[in-house]
């Protein structure tokens, strides 16, 4: 059965610190991994990593995937207190034919003033 | 450019009743996903759709739910009989486009159902 697994579970940090959520995957067939920041409500695309090593950043958000490890890592520099929400990684994988989206438990990340 | 858009947001049901679940996909969307977040848990996967058919379905519970993309209209995720294990937020994401980018999945804003 396909799995994602997401550490920690939550963590509680204070502005200014970095952070660095895990997610490492069971993928039948796998075809990209997707980092999704859920605040209360829909959660909203972060990035999308096919390729091994490359490390793709968007402000103080980054990501990098390992394939040979089977995982990958979001870090947060210089955290903000907007940046507390639920972080998802998701798996895209191959099943019979038809494409869908695994998704982890989720990490909640609080940030405090 | 109305984003995907869900209805209601909040649904109160008790056990036993229906539940109908609305999804509007983006314009020009023809593709539907649905998902169940439990308590706890990360989302989960249910049917994905097109317009008039089912795709793969492969994570509906067997019984009592059911799923719709008419030609016209939303895409409607129906509950029967409803239990309290059913309470979840339940979110729809449209896409144009298949089989890749799932970045450019959509998500709506969520119905959560609470079962009395």
């Amino acid at each position: 059965e396909d799995k994602v697994v997401q550490s920690p579970l939550s963590l509680v940090v204070h502005e200014g610190d970095t952070v660095t959520l895990n997610c490492s995957y069971e993928v039948t067939n796998f075809r990209s991994l997707l980092w999704y920041k859920q605040e209360k409500k829909a959660p909203t695309f972060l990035f999308m990593l096919t390729s091994s090593g490359i490390e793709k950043k968007s402000g103080r958000l980054s990501s990098i995937l390992d394939k040979k490890e089977l995982s990958s890592i979001l870090n947060i520099t210089a955290t903000q207190t907007g940046d507390s929400a639920i972080y998802l990684c998701a798996v895209e994988a191959s099943q019979g034919g038809s494409e869908k989206l695994v998704f982890g438990k989720g990490m909640k990340l609080t940030v405090n003033p | 450019n109305a984003g995907v858009m869900q209805n209601p947001r909040h649904l109160v049901r008790r056990r036993g009743q229906e539940a109908r679940l609305r999804c509007s996909p983006m314009k020009g969307h023809s593709h539907v996903y649905w998902y169940r977040q439990l308590p706890e848990e990360g989302l989960k996967f249910m049917v994905y759709l097109q317009k008039e058919n089912i795709i793969d379905e492969s994570g509906m519970p067997k019984e009592r739910f059911s799923a719709e993309f008419p030609k016209e209209g939303p895409s409607i995720l129906r509950i029967q009989q409803v239990v309290r294990g059913d309470s979840a937020a339940y979110f729809c994401a449209s896409s144009g486009i298949y089989p890749s980018s799932y970045n450019e999945q959509f998500f709506g804003p969520g119905t959560r159902l609470t079962v009395l």
